[in-house]
């Protein structure tokens, strides 16, 4: 596609409640990445992919987070058993590949836990 | 642990004038990579300029241009010639070369004025 897209803009859910996040990358993109960014805070990172695999999830705030990318494409970022602090901005951002490609961001989900 | 620190919350600016954004950071690493990151009122994020640290001649990108100081651990941003549209969250990050996670400031709110 012409840019990252991410899925659903913004989302309201119950304490408790599952949520599931989608990020569509860039389609030549290998590399995708998802980031937590809390209002007034930078973006943190939580995990990436390349392709397929998932290098690195040590961002990933506790058990209740999960991310997937079966197919070297679309990702999803699943919060279990969603509380309060989960609330911020999801964004998810797609590179060329690993290195010092520049990463191309998505517009975000934001994600409010009531 | 790998920090970056931006001691200014916020900065204004008058239109045309020139304004400096300061931004520091900690790590053992020799060979990384630097960015600025603007963040407008759509909360898109948007590559500004980037460093590599391996390279002693600064990076420019038309306006913008940086003064990164590898001893002192410092990547300050100069914006010259201000415009309105430059009114926005900047964001400096880091990024060692050997993973791809982009570790990111608190962020400087910059307002240009007419």
């Amino acid at each position: 596609g012409a840019g990252v897209s991410q899925s659903p803009r913004y989302k309201v859910t119950k304490r408790g409640q599952d949520v599931t996040l989608r990020c569509d990358p860039i389609s030549s993109h290998a590399t995708l990445y998802w980031y937590q960014q809390a209002l007034g805070q930078g973006p943190e990172f939580l995990t990436y992919f390349n392709y397929e695999a998932q290098p690195d999830k040590s961002g990933l705030p506790s058990d209740r987070f999960s991310a997937e990318r079966p197919e070297g494409s679309i990702s999803t970022l699943t919060i279990q058993r969603t509380e309060q602090r989960d609330s911020a901005m999801y964004r998810c951002a797609s590179s060329q590949g690993q290195g010092s490609y520049e990463q191309y961001f998505g517009p975000g989900t934001r994600l409010t836990v009531t | 642990a790998q920090t970056v620190t931006q001691s200014q919350p916020e900065m204004s600016v008058q239109e045309a004038e020139t304004v400096t954004l300061s931004c520091t950071y900690d790590t053992s690493e020799n060979n990384y990579y630097l960015f600025w990151y603007k963040q407008p009122p759509s909360r898109q994020m948007i590559l500004v300029i980037r460093q590599e640290a391996y390279k002693q001649q600064n990076a420019t990108e038309n306006r913008f241009s940086v003064n990164f100081q590898k001893a002192a651990k410092s990547f300050s941003l100069k914006i010259s010639d201000s415009q309105l549209g430059d009114t926005a969250m900047y964001f400096c990050a880091f990024s060692p070369f050997y993973t791809d996670k982009l570790i990111f400031g608190t962020g400087t709110r910059l307002q240009v004025f007419p």
